[in-house]
């Protein structure tokens, strides 16, 4: 089956920095690769995913990118606030999720 | 607003209980999912469904059962607790599976102690 590896696995910036979330899988049949946010007490949110036939994806201050012959991808994140502060996690389909980052952000 | 309700925020449980966990999901999707999340293991499917009656197993079955009688609810089941069974249950649900690209959305967890 799919595995999907991320790193790191947690991650502390100054407000106003970048934040980068890298994400390996193994199956190169593997098409769909969504990001999600979770909060303390809450279930993942989506906030991002990108398919195979696209290299990169923005939305505001948010990007992922994909290289599928690495097999890899990343998730960036600009001008962090503190509401950035929360668990991303990485998935391969929607069926195989990477451990999960710790992102922190510092005011 | 789209909603995935699981049936506890909490709950406590004692080895060798039958324990169930309910999640109902109001947007008419077709497949749902079980996942326990663990620190430094994030999310692990259980097992899912992508139709009534039916289901499929996961990464990490073993001591689970699922039913799925109706479209919008799916039930997680425990047949004899484990002490090694205390996690994070999350539930979710999505129109289309593994690689279709429409969102996934996931109830906000049920917290269970085996004790």
């Amino acid at each position: 089956g799919e595995n999907v590896e991320q790193h790191p696995s947690t991650l502390s910036v100054q407000e106003g920095d970048s934040a980068v979330i890298k994400c390996t899988y193994s199956d190169s049949a593997s098409n769909y690769f969504p990001w999600y946010k979770q909060e303390l007490g809450k279930g993942p949110q989506l906030i991002i995913d990108i398919r195979s036939n696209v290299g990169e994806k923005k939305d505001q201050r948010i990007a992922v990118t994909l290289n599928k012959t690495a097999k890899h991808f990343s998730l960036h994140i600009t001008e962090t606030q503190p509401e950035d502060s929360a668990v991303y996690f990485c998935a391969a389909t929607k069926l195989s999720f990477g451990a999960g980052t710790t992102v922190t952000v510092r005011a | 607003d789209v909603k995935v309700t699981q049936s506890s925020r909490y709950l406590v449980k004692r080895t060798g209980e039958k324990v169930f966990l309910e999640c109902v999901q109001d947007m008419d999707h077709e497949n749902m999912f079980w996942y326990r999340q663990d620190p430094g293991l994030g999310l692990r499917l259980i097992y899912f469904s992508y139709d009534v009656k039916m289901k499929e197993k996961g990464d990490i079955p073993e001591g689970y059962s699922v039913s799925r009688e109706k479209k919008e609810r799916f039930s997680l089941i425990l047949e004899s607790a484990s002490t090694n069974q205390t996690s994070m249950y999350l539930c979710a649900s999505s129109q289309t599976l593994a690689g279709g690209a429409d969102t996934q959305y996931f109830g906000p967890g049920t917290r269970l102690t085996v004790l």
